[in-house]
């Protein structure tokens, strides 16, 4: 069974287009997190959900909106798609009192024309 | 100054030999220490959990970390073919979900 899952592995779409990504984890974890890695491979957070609560919300255009319907599941909606998104886009899961401990999903590409 | 510096590689060794990866940081509250691996097109693993300064040791892997130089270092021995991936610290100020700060990652070669 995934730990960590995501959907879809993939997205190809024009800008200015509105695209969501969902994930879903099966590890009992309390927290999830969504992370942008760029093409030089450097990891960094966008959002924390503990419990369904945003704890954590970097600098991110207000075009990226973040979802958590149940502390299994948070999905990210992009509106207005920009070429500078295109990138690849991790979900992870941790335990509440061990945020270090993270397990992440495959990840989804995004590539923005 | 980043808060994390990680040397980005890429590096490369023949297999059996020691590895020593490292990342230095600026912040002093960090008390969290983690390695984690990602292979091509793969999301990070986590390979090592410490806390504060010492060392840790699972198997052909050691964690290192130095506080006072603010220094961390990753060790694998006997390495193989199979360690050839992108390895990144990170770290963070408090056990609970908080903001964890990556470092940019060293990709690594082990040539059979």
């Amino acid at each position: 069974d995934t730990a960590v899952s995501q959907t879809p592995k993939y997205l190809v779409t024009q800008m200015g287009n509105d695209k969501s990504i969902k994930c879903e984890q099966n590890l009992g974890h309390d927290t999830m997190y969504w992370y942008k890695q760029d093409s030089k491979k450097f990891l960094k957070i966008m959002f924390s959900y503990n419990n369904k609560e945003l704890i954590i919300n970097e600098t991110v255009p207000n075009r990226f909106s973040p979802k958590s319907p149940d502390k299994a599941h948070l999905n990210l909606h992009i509106n207005s798609l920009e070429l500078g998104d295109s990138a690849v886009y991790f979900c992870a899961s941790s335990p509440r009192d061990r945020g270090g401990e993270q397990y992440f999903g495959p990840g989804t590409r995004l590539t923005v024309t | 100054q980043k808060e994390v510096e990680q040397d980005p590689g890429p590096l490369s060794v023949p297999e059996g030999a020691i590895v020593s990866l490292n990342c230095t940081y600026s912040n002093s509250a960090f008390q969290y220490f983690m390695w984690y691996r990602q292979y091509s097109r793969k999301g990070p693993e986590l390979l090592m959990y410490t806390y504060s300064s010492g060392n840790k040791e699972d198997g052909r892997f050691t964690a290192q970390v130095d506080k006072s130089s603010k220094y961390i270092s990753l060790f694998i021995r006997d390495s193989q073919p199979s360690d050839s991936a992108t390895y990144l610290c990170a770290m963070s100020a408090y056990s609970s979900a908080s903001k964890i700060i990556f470092g940019s990652g060293t990709r690594l070669s082990i040539r059979p």
